[in-house]
């Protein structure tokens, strides 16, 4: 089974950045199209980003369009979300997540996530 | 962009019942709609994708289906381990939005 694993969240005043992680046990990311979804604390899932396997076409939220850029290196097998003009409303727990070959836009696999918690 | 809606946003049935859940397009997304389980401190788990494919390992109770721009998940006999919240999420184009959810309890 894939794991996905998260970093780099954390307290960061409105305003700030943060520049989350996520990394993988093996191949898989090099090998898939890639999204973050995030879950603020009592609420359901809210897709926030998506790269496939080439950086080809890269998607966002408006929620956080022209703040949050998506990238990755496949060399290094990872996945990375730049998360700037951090707002109050982005506080949630952000999780990487793959998709399947018949459907690599899902979300199949997912990381535990890295909690984010904007906050002054 | 398209909204996707759910109903009921909660409901309460009984053990062995046949539960269905619908999830509405604005416009239309062929099939590039799919349906996740989550349970309480669990991330979410597809069910169902392609509106109606079971996704490896699911059981054979959850099936999806699709009109128009209406979509169905039905559990055909609802047992405890089912309850969760269940979200439909459209994949056809960006944004790849997830419905609200909907809250299936047991009576």
């Amino acid at each position: 089974e894939v794991q996905l694993v998260e970093s780099g969240g954390g307290l960061v005043q409105p305003g700030g950045s943060l520049r989350l992680s996520c990394t993988a046990s093996e191949s898989t990311i090099s090998s898939s199209s890639m999204n973050w979804v995030r879950q603020a604390p009592g609420k359901g899932p809210e897709w926030v980003s998506y790269i496939d396997r080439g950086s080809a076409a890269i998607y966002y939220a408006d929620s956080v369009k022209g703040r949050f850029t998506i990238s990755r290196d496949n060399a290094r097998n990872s996945l990375f979300l730049q998360m700037n003009s951090l707002r109050v409303e982005d506080t949630a727990v952000y999780h990487c997540t793959s998709g399947i070959p018949a459907a690599p836009r899902l979300s199949d696999s997912w990381g535990q996530g890295t909690p984010v918690t904007v906050s002054s | 962009d398209i909204q996707m809606t759910q109903s009921p946003s909660s409901l309460s049935a009984s053990v062995g019942d046949r539960v269905t859940i619908t999830c509405r397009a604005s416009q239309g997304i062929n099939n590039y709609l799919a349906w996740y389980q989550q349970k309480p401190g669990k991330v979410p788990k597809v069910l169902i994708y392609a509106a109606s494919t079971l996704q490896s390992g699911v059981p054979f109770r959850f099936s999806g289906s699709k009109s128009g721009t209406e979509f169905t998940l039905t559990i055909s006999s609802l047992q405890p381990e089912d309850v969760a919240t269940y979200y439909c999420q459209k994949y056809n184009s960006a944004p790849f939005t997830f419905g609200p959810g909907t809250k299936v309890e047991i009576k």
